[in-house]
């Protein structure tokens, strides 16, 4: 089945550094989403990306969508600790589009 | 709105039982689905649901069975556990017939002994 890679599994940083998560796929994506999930909670919506090229900003989140739409990224800016938590990037399948496919998630630590 | 409900939020079962997850939505949503979230393996696809009377299987339906039988409801029955299903399960729901912008409920942690 369609698969989306998710990298890194695990990252901890000072509050203040900058923090990153990449999403790959070997197929087009029709779009891609990212949801955030604090621990112990349930996943919640960030965006969605549709568009080759596609960049997005939240406050102090930042979100690409790749010129090919195999691959997208989530910048956060100087993390706080109110960022602890995993995020998600999930996407429609190419063959399916009723299913969405999550990837396996990238869990951010903030320290003071 | 109370938005996407589940119940119950903790179920311990014994191998061989049955149950039905409940999961409820008040926002008159087309699609609903649920997942299971294993650690490390993200949240997979169970069953979905484009509409009311339509369901059909993801990623790893097998043990689980569903039915839409109005708008707002969309149960998960688990016929008959095993320790392999010891999972935290999600419902979800979206405006459209597709998922997009996905509701999640408050989720239903489940231990099969």
């Amino acid at each position: 089945g369609q698969q989306v890679m998710q990298i890194p599994q695990y990252q901890h940083v000072q509050e203040g550094e900058d923090f990153t998560t990449y999403c790959n796929s070997s197929t087009t994506l029709s779009n891609i989403q990212w949801y955030k999930q604090r621990p112990g909670g349930h996943p919640v919506f960030l965006i969605q990306l549709v568009k080759s090229g596609e960049v997005k900003k939240q406050k102090r989140l930042t979100f690409q969508f790749g010129e090919a739409k195999k691959n997208s990224s989530l910048h956060i800016t100087a993390t706080q600790t109110t960022d602890v938590g995993t995020y998600f990037c999930a996407a429609p399948n190419t063959g399916t589009a009723s299913k969405l496919t999550f990837g396996t998630g990238t869990r951010l630590q903030v320290t003071l | 709105n109370a938005g996407v409900t589940q119940t119950p939020k903790f179920q311990v079962l014994k191998t061989g039982q049955s149950m039905t997850l409940q999961c409820a939505q008040d926002m008159n949503h087309e699609y609903m689905s649920w997942y299971r979230q294993d650690p490390g393996m993200g949240l997979r696809l169970i069953h979905y649901s484009v509409g009311a009377g339509i369901t059909d299987q993801g990623e790893v339906p097998n043990g689980y069975n569903v039915s839409r039988s109005t708008t707002e409801d969309f149960p998960l029955r688990l016929l008959s556990a095993a320790p392999s299903q010891t999972s935290v399960y999600f419902c979800a729901s979206s405006s459209r017939t597709g998922p997009d912008t996905q509701y999640f409920g408050p989720g239903t942690r489940l231990t099969v002994l």
